[in-house]
């Protein structure tokens, strides 16, 4: 079946730094790739996504590519902002299953 | 566009009670997705309904469990009897499934508690 494996967390950095949070997938087909945020108290947010092999999904400053030889779609921010700080999860739709498929999701913790 | 909709937003319940959520979809999307969140479990996918209808319930923890979809713009995750272990925050979300993508919109979450 379906999976997405993410980096654990919580990932920890001062403001400004740069950002990447690493997503591997397995699947069969050709999936659409997915980053949705949990801000604290709140439901997933789409962030970004890309439908197909080489696509760049970008949202606030937030880049991800569909690298289909390496099946990864890491989540990169240049400058990340106290704001930021949220739980992320990396999700593939698609790719031979009707079912979605979630990472566990990666905190992110930005410090003044 | 008002975005799926939950209620209620939080609830407070006693073991052996039942507990029934509450969703509304996004207008013009067929399908519907109930999920549990835990520290513990992660996002857990409950049950997926496609055109009211339901489709996979493989997620259900156990028979306590029971969701219905009586209508496009209407759901319900009913747990009865409730117990501790159900404690969790549940989300519902819509997909328009006919568009490329498939991307989920995912309501604000009802928070649960069992005491």
């Amino acid at each position: 079946g379906n999976s997405v494996t993410q980096m654990e967390g919580p990932v920890t950095l001062s403001e400004e730094a740069f950002l990447t949070i690493n997503c591997t997938y397995t699947a069969t087909g050709y999936p659409s790739l997915f980053w949705y945020v949990q801000y604290p108290g709140e439901g997933l947010q789409l962030l970004l996504k890309a439908t197909k092999a080489d696509d760049k999904g970008s949202n606030k400053g937030f880049e991800a590519t569909y690298r289909k030889e390496t099946t990864s779609f890491h989540l990169e921010k240049g400058s990340v902002q106290v704001s930021d700080s949220a739980v992320y999860f990396c999700a593939l739709f698609g790719g031979g299953s009707y079912i979605p498929t979630f990472g566990r999701g990666t905190s992110l913790i930005v410090h003044p | 566009d008002a975005g799926v909709i939950q209620s209620p937003r939080h609830e407070v319940t006693e073991m052996g009670q039942e507990v029934t959520l509450r969703c509304k979809p996004i207008s013009g999307h067929n399908s519907l997705f109930w999920y549990r969140q835990t520290m513990m479990r992660g996002l857990e996918l409950l049950i997926y309904f496609n055109n009211n209808v339901p489709i996979d319930d493989s997620g259900m923890p156990e028979d306590r469990f029971s969701a219905k979809m009586p209508n496009a713009s209407f759901s319900t995750l009913k747990i009865q009897p409730s117990e501790p272990r159900d404690s969790a925050v549940y989300f519902c979300a819509s997909s328009p499934r006919d568009r490329e993508g498939y991307e989920q919109y995912f309501g604000p979450g009802t928070r649960l508690t069992v005491t």
